[in-house]
Formats: C-alpha cells, sequence, structure tokens
C-alpha cells in the first residue's frame, strides 16, 4: 500500500538536543511537507521542497531545518534554537493540484 | 489574503443531526478546496473536495456547499454520528511558484453525542 511513514510516533527531547523526524513516502509524489500542530492552532507550514534537493521556508522554519536527498525522504530536524518544540509534527506529501496526503504524526515533547 | 476563516471551533450535536462548519477565504486564486478529517493522534485524512465550478458535491452523508461569489464554502454533515466526532479542517489550495500551496482553517472540534 502506499502512504507516508513517519517515524518515531513519540519522541522526548532534552533541552538543547537536536532531534531528527523521519518522514518517508512511496507515492511517488514530487512535493513534501512539514507542519506544526499545536492546540487551537490549526497546522502550520514548517518547510517544503517540490523537487529533490531543493526546498523552501515556511511560515515558522526557525529553529528547524530540513534536507531532500531522495525523492521518497524529507527528515525534519529539530534544532536547540527552536524555543517551544513541544507539538505534533505532520509530514505530508502531494502530486500536483489534488490535495495532500499525510502522515501519522509524531509527537515531540521536551523533558 | 493568504487566510482562510473556519467558525465554529467546536460544534456539539446529537446523533442524527446535521453538523455545520464554514469557511471563507479572500483570495480569488484559490481553485481547489478540501475538507479534512483528523482523529485525534492521527494525522488529518482527505474527506472531499470540491473546485469553484460546481456549487455542490455530495458523498454520502458528507455535502461542500460552494458560493464563489460570497467566497464562501460549508461542509454538511447529515446523520451525524457518534464516529463523526474528529477535528475537521477546511483548507483552499492554489499554485505558487509552480506548486501547489495549501492554506488551512484553524479547525473546528465536533463532538457528536449519542
Amino acid at each position: 500500500d502506499g502512504g507516508i511513514t513517519q517515524s518515531p510516533k513519540y519522541l522526548f527531547r532534552k533541552e538543547g538536543q537536536n532531534v531528527t523526524l523521519s518522514c518517508e513516502q512511496n507515492l511517488n509524489h514530487d512535493a513534501m511537507y512539514w507542519y506544526r500542530q499545536d492546540p487551537g492552532q490549526g497546522l502550520r507550514l514548517i518547510y517544503y521542497s517540490q523537487i529533490v534537493n531543493d526546498f523552501q521556508k515556511g511560515d515558522i522554519a526557525e529553529g528547524y531545518s530540513v534536507s531532500r536527498e531522495k525523492k521518497e525522504s524529507f527528515p525534519l530536524t529539530v534544532t536547540s534554537a527552536q524555543k517551544n518544540p513541544t507539538a505534533f509534527y505532520l509530514c505530508a506529501s502531494s502530486l500536483f493540484n489534488y490535495g495532500y496526503t499525510f502522515g501519522s504524526g509524531t509527537r515531540l515533547t521536551v523533558v | 489574503q493568504q487566510q482562510v476563516k473556519q467558525s465554529p471551533q467546536s460544534l456539539i450535536v446529537q446523533k442524527g443531526g446535521i453538523s455545520i462548519i464554514n469557511c471563507a477565504y479572500e483570495n480569488t486564486a484559490f481553485d481547489y478546496f478540501p475538507w479534512y478529517q483528523q482523529f485525534p493522534g492521527k494525522g488529518p485524512a482527505l474527506l472531499i473536495a470540491i473546485r469553484p465550478d460546481v456549487s455542490e458535491k455530495k458523498e454520502g452523508r458528507f455535502t461542500i456547499s460552494f458560493n464563489k461569489s460570497a467566497k464562501q464554502f460549508s461542509l454538511h454533515i447529515m446523520d451525524s454520528q457518534p464516529g463523526d466526532s474528529a477535528t475537521y479542517f477546511c483548507a483552499a489550495s492554489m499554485l505558487q511558484g509552480g506548486s501547489e500551496k495549501l492554506v488551512f482553517g484553524k479547525g473546528t472540534k465536533l463532538t457528536v453525542n449519542p
């Protein structure tokens, strides 16, 4: 079955630590996205990538970094510069103008 | 101009009732309007979508009504069931710089009481 796989499902980060969230898709979609979801805030765009080796900042990119070395993979690194990283992170991919397919999310908690 | 305004923030409906969620947008460049359903701890899933050349689209108990002149669209859930209890997001999409850009409303938490 085609889809998007996010791992891990739960992640705990210590203060000052970088962590990487994985996102893999086998839908052959060109575009991939990372969103952050906080209660009452909806979905806010962190980064997106239209093609391999290219990505753009979204609305809340500060404290995050991404890479797109393969079409299937779009990992997100939450750096120590992100002061409030506790949130639910969602990865999505899209085929040209047909809406997004989302992964099941990673819940990140600072401990 | 990039915003999609969604209301209400929360909605409680009795089983068998009609749930109605409304969204409004400003940017007339939007050309695709999907609705997503999200259960707790899960990612959003595409529920139903419409393009501005039609005024209504129905899939089972779910209907989108679209008013292009008013720049508004709404989701109607007929015969609401407890299993419909979830958060619903409206969205609007347009092509920008060669890629699709999806703008989300802030969501509506629907509770259907048995």
